[in-house]
């Protein structure tokens, strides 16, 4: 099983730009988390979604943000326009079935850095 | 605003050492309860899911229980290891909305050889 993959995995950005964060779940999970990590707010969840439908987006910081999950192997994450407090680590997640109760498997992170 | 607490929030032991660390949750609406290994520079790596009240979870040297009618959870590790240094973070998820995670800050474990 190839895991969560997640692109790119580190991206350094300047202030004002685009920033678009790939992530594949794992094959048959129908759940799909994004995740952020910063030292001020610890792991905070963006968005989730099941069956590629956006359940939960209360997360999301702002309009900047949005994320599609076009079909079910896909899914992106997307800042427009970047500002330095949005550096941080993104991780993307997937699981299967009933997302409370079961495990849920985290990609290895995309590193941003907004300068 | 649901608040997930973790205790202590790190932790120096020796090798061999059995540790413990403690994680408080909201026990209202209370769906389930996971816990983390997170290494520096890796993805949080799931150890336990767990929903009912008394179940306990073991892997290895690891064990976990939950009380859920209090709204706690132990994490143990028997006989620590350099290598279980990392932070342990634990979850809860409430049946409001099932499908969301809250974390706690987590307990950062480092085990002296």
């Amino acid at each position: 099983d190839a895991g969560v993959i997640q692109s790119p995995r580190h991206e350094v950005t300047e202030m004002g730009q685009e920033v678009t964060l790939r992530c594949k779940p794992i094959s048959g999970h129908d759940y799909l988390f994004w995740y952020r990590q910063t030292m001020m707010r610890g792991l905070e969840l963006l968005i989730y979604f099941n069956n590629n439908v956006p359940i939960d987006d209360s997360g999301m910081p702002e309009d900047r943000f949005s994320a599609k999950m076009p079909n079910a192997s896909f899914s992106t994450l997307k800042i427009q326009p970047s500002e330095p407090r949005d550096s941080a680590v993104y991780f993307c997640a997937s699981s299967s079935g009933g997302a409370g109760g079961n495990t849920i498997y985290f990609g290895e992170g995309s590193w941003l850095t907004v300068v | 605003i649901l608040n997930v607490e973790q205790s202590p929030q790190s932790l120096h032991v020796q090798e061999g050492d059995s540790t413990n660390f403690t994680c408080s949750f909201p026990s209202s609406n209370f769906y389930a309860l996971h816990w983390y290994r997170w290494e520096t520079a890796k993805s949080p790596e799931a150890l336990f899911v767990m929903t009912l009240n008394g179940d306990e979870k073991k892997k290895g040297r690891i064990s976990a229980t939950l009380n859920t009618k209090e709204g706690y959870s132990y994490l143990y590790i028997k006989g620590s290891q350099p290598e279980d240094s990392a932070t342990y973070l634990c979850a809860s998820n409430y049946n409001t909305n099932a499908g969301k995670s809250t974390f706690g800050d987590g307990t950062t474990l480092t085990v002296k050889p």
